[in-house]
């Protein structure tokens, strides 16, 4: 059965650095989604993408976040210049859309996470 | 704004008792309900949805929209069901996110 994938698994990197959280959807999906988690925390919706343009983005998708799909197959999220506070678990999803253009009712397939952790 | 809110953040059981994971929303319209689950090591994955009115491992939920709640039953809960719930909302004004509750830890001991 076909998986969202993502990679790394866990990454490091220094307060004020740069990194980009790598996923690979189902392929026949058409929407996007990245959400986070804070340790303890509530899973929080960050943007949803579509048709290569951001759908959606949640208040916590400032200018420091950005997505792209830069290929037919990848699907990143790039933080600009990181905080302690943007550690946390990333998940990608993707869903079909096929549901009579409603996305809402999409089933919604997550992929196993990224830990971010930001020193 | 959209709201779920799991009342527990820890709930155990003993194996092949009932079991019922609370989850209760905020949104004055029609939301469409989910409940994922995460066993562990795994990924979330959907168990089901409001619209869908179906059983999956021997899970219901109904949702009260006077109570606005949408609780999670098993009638014989099993080892294997050992994971943690998650409920969500998505809404037809917001499009596609999905807003969680915090997530209840289920532990069906033996």
């Amino acid at each position: 059965e076909p998986e969202v994938t993502q990679t790394p698994s866990h990454q490091v990197t220094q307060m004020g650095q740069e990194v980009i959280l790598r996923c690979v959807p189902i392929s026949n999906h058409l929407y996007f989604y990245w959400y986070r988690q804070i340790l303890g925390q509530k899973v929080e919706f960050l943007v949803s993408f579509y048709n290569n343009e951001i759908s959606e983005k949640s208040e916590i998708f400032d200018d420091q976040f950005s997505v792209e799909r830069p290929d037919g197959s990848n699907f990143t999220l790039k933080i600009r210049s990181t905080k302690l506070e943007d550690s946390a678990m990333y998940f990608c999803a993707s869903s079909e859309g096929t549901s009579g253009g409603y996305r809402g009712l999409d089933t919604q397939y997550f992929g196993p996470g990224t830990r971010l952790t930001v020193l | 704004a959209q709201r779920v809110t799991q009342p527990e953040k820890l709930l155990s059981v003993f194996k092949g008792a009932p079991v019922e994971l609370k989850c209760n929303y905020s949104y004055s319209g029609s939301p469409e309900l989910f409940w994922y689950v995460q066993y562990s090591r795994q990924r979330l994955q959907l168990l089901l949805r409001h619209i869908s009115r179906e059983s999956i491992k021997g899970f219901t939920a109904d949702l009260n929209k006077g109570e606005t709640s949408f609780h999670l039953k098993k009638p014989f809960a099993q080892e294997e069901d050992s994971a943690m719930y998650y409920c969500a909302l998505s809404v037809r004004t917001s499009g596609s996110r999905l807003t969680f509750g915090e997530g209840t830890q289920l532990t069906v001991n033996p």
